[in-house]
């Protein structure tokens, strides 16, 4: 079945750090990919998305490349802030149904 | 409010007991999801529902009834609760489906069960 591997956390980083949060992925078919991220005692919000090979999602200063020869959407972001600090989860969507797959996230500290 | 909105936002319940917990959506969302988070499992489908009436199991179905008589709300039912059903629960919503079509989430309940 579908599953989605992340590195494990937590990630500490000092406030303008460059962050990498790995993410791969195994799946039937042509999956969507996804970054959500969960900020202290809230829900999931979409962070960015991709939804075929070597597409690029972005959205406040992240990114991540659906690479399907890796099978791989690593989340990027050049200098990171405080603000940045939350639980980011990597997930994918195959077929019908909007049903998400998760990894089991990554919890990411920016210190000043 | 626009939004989707779950209740209560914390619940503490005895093992064996009946317990509900509520999830509304204003968009008129066809679909509607519950999911469970749980450290080390990220978060793993319980239900979902394509529309009213439409309801099909996940990934962590056992223990756990829903219903959806009504587009706009989708309430999770732990018919006995028991100690492993402890977690924090998160209600979703989206459109019809789609590539990258996203889903909304709720701020979650977090349940435990003592």
């Amino acid at each position: 079945g579908d599953s989605v591997t992340q590195m494990e956390g937590p990630v500490t980083l000092s406030e303008e750090a460059f962050l990498t949060i790995n993410c791969t992925y195994t799946a039937t078919g042509y999956p969507s990919l996804f970054w959500y991220v969960q900020y202290p005692g809230e829900g999931l919000q979409l962070l960015l998305k991709a939804t075929k090979a070597d597409d690029k999602g972005s959205n406040k200063g992240f990114e991540a490349t659906y690479r399907k020869e890796t099978t791989s959407f690593h989340l990027e972001k050049g200098s990171v802030q405080v603000s940045d600090s939350a639980v980011y989860f990597c997930a994918l969507c195959t077929g019908g149904g909007n049903k998400l797959t998760f990894g089991t996230g990554t919890q990411l500290k920016v210190e000043l | 409010d626009a939004g989707i909105t779950q209740s209560p936002r914390y619940k503490i319940t005895e093992t064996g007991r009946q317990v509900t917990l509520m999830c509304h959506q204003t968009w008129s969302h066809s679909y509607m999801f519950w999911y469970r988070q749980d450290l080390g499992h990220g978060l793993r489908l319980i239900y979902y529902s394509a529309a009213a009436d439409i309801t099909d199991k996940g990934e962590v179905p056992d223990g756990y009834v829903v219903s959806r008589s009504k587009t706009e709300n989708f309430p999770l039912t732990l018919e006995s609760a028991t100690r492993s059903q402890t977690s924090v629960y998160f209600c979703a919503s989206s459109e019809s489906p789609g590539a990258g079509t996203e889903a909304f989430f709720g701020q979650g309940t977090r349940l435990t069960v003592v």
